[in-house]
């Protein structure tokens, strides 16, 4: 069965600079979810888009943005990035109410 | 603004015990709870889904009960094995007026180990 894809899945980068996370949700689900989560920390939520349209945002800073496109996938644009940012970024997908099924995540790393 | 909260943070057992993860939640208009399991530095595994309207949830060795009115959810495990060592997370999703399915607020989790 399909799963979200989630790419790259390892990124390393520096402070002030600019990083993109794409997400592929699993076919036919029509909601898109971006959480964050910090070392030893749990899941936070950041954005959702729910038909290519924001849905809810969460503690999101307003360095990053994200967008879904026409094809339903997703991807999160994170600015002048800075070292507090280092974390692991999951997407996940559903169908309206039922199960969030998350991707494998995106580790990132900014020294 | 929902809370979620998990105990026992972490949980030691030996192995063949049958085990009871507690997850708690404030606001009782919950849509469903779901719980997961992460292994360390990895991603999340969605073991159960329970709807508001149902009570409780069963796949294989595990069973998770849903309380709505008094904000509480049970995950249990049946001869807990080595390979079931991992954290689990509960997360519940409050209803949304618009469309779409609310945010999974989560717990801190439990971390289990089971010893051999």
């Amino acid at each position: 069965a399909a799963g979200v894809i989630q790419s790259p899945r390892h990124l390393i980068k520096e402070k002030r600079e600019t990083a993109t996370l794409k997400c592929y949700p699993i076919p036919r689900h029509d909601t898109v979810y971006w959480y964050q989560q910090g070392p030893g920390q749990d899941p936070q939520f950041l954005i959702s888009f729910y038909e290519k349209m924001q849905s809810d945002k969460g503690s999101i800073p307003d360095r990053f943005s994200a967008q879904q496109f026409s094809d339903y996938h997703s991807e999160l644009n994170m600015s002048s990035l800075e070292l507090g940012d280092s974390a692991l970024y999951f997407c996940a997908s559903s169908r309206s109410y039922e199960t969030q099924y998350f991707g494998p995540g995106t580790r990132l790393l900014v020294l | 603004k929902q809370e979620v909260t998990q105990i026992p943070a972490a949980l030691s057992v030996p192995e063949g015990e049958n085990l009871v993860l507690n997850c708690s939640f404030t606001d009782s208009a919950i849509y469903n709870l779901q719980w997961f399991r992460q292994d360390p530095g990895k991603g999340l595994t969605s073991l159960l889904l329970i709807q508001s309207s149902q009570r409780e949830q069963t796949s294989g060795r595990l069973n998770a009960s849903l309380d709505k009115s008094s904000g509480r959810s049970t995950l249990y495990i049946a001869a807990s094995q080595p390979g079931d060592s991992a954290t689990y997370l509960c997360a519940v999703g409050n209803f949304k007026t618009q469309g779409g399915s609310e945010k999974l607020v989560f717990g801190k989790g439990t971390k289990l180990t089971v010893n051999p």
